[in-house]
């Protein structure tokens, strides 16, 4: 149980585009989600925790209007980044939670995102 | 302010027993995470130690101290498999993580 399907795995665009990325959570369902990115060898950055029904909650120094978190349901969660440039290229993953606080999140398999 | 400490790289050999610490500071504490992470991949949740004391599930045991702001993880009859980066996570008060860096296990033949 507690299986996350994030998608795409990888993109690869050019310079100004905007992607999307989905996070759902397949068997169960998720208040909140999370999204995180992630540079070679180092930890996981917590960019932004999304809550069904209600506006995003942000890190200090991520950019709303560049990374824009829409959770619709209790199973979907989207990122998108918004007119990418070449620092935006790293490794985005989602994790949600199922039931209360205290619970695990379970991670999406993460999207590699390079911009050219 | 809040810090999580393990090492960054720790070398064991196949069929070993290897011990993994953390050290955290929060404000607040609802429990600690251990959580393995290939390279390449998403992390795979371990184990979750909210009391004192040794929680085993198989080959892999998590022990916790509250009051010394303690972890390890403990990884017996260590396979290749195994060798992954380990991330220790605290949850504070207000139930967020705060990750560690993570600990690069090398396992040799």
């Amino acid at each position: 149980g507690a299986v996350v399907s994030q998608h795409p795995s990888r993109v690869i665009c050019k310079s100004g585009t905007s992607v999307k990325i989905e996070c759902r959570s397949l068997d169960f369902q998720a208040t909140t989600m999370f999204w995180y990115r992630q540079f070679p060898k180092k930890s996981l950055m917590l960019m932004a925790t999304s809550n069904e029904g209600s506006k995003a909650t942000y890190e200090q120094g991520v950019e709303k209007d560049k990374f824009l978190i829409n959770h619709a349901s209790l199973t979907l969660s989207t990122l998108t980044v918004t007119s990418a440039h070449p620092e935006d290229s790293s490794f985005y993953i989602c994790s949600a939670r199922p039931g209360q606080e205290n619970q695990p999140q379970h991670f999406g398999d993460g999207t590699r995102l390079s911009i050219l | 302010g809040q810090n999580i400490d393990q090492p960054t790289e720790m070398t064991a050999t196949e069929g070993a027993i290897v011990q993994i610490n953390c050290t955290y500071q929060t404000s607040g504490f609802n429990g600690l995470f251990w959580y393995q992470q290939h390279a390449g991949e998403a992390p795979t949740f371990l184990s979750y130690n909210v009391l004192d004391g040794l929680e085993e599930k198989g080959r892999f045991s998590s022990f916790l101290s509250r009051s010394k702001g303690y972890s390890y993880l403990l990884l017996k009859e260590l396979q290749m498999k195994d060798s992954a980066s380990y991330l220790c996570a605290a949850m504070d008060s207000n139930y967020q993580l705060i990750w560690g860096a993570g600990t690069k296990l090398i396992i040799k033949p």
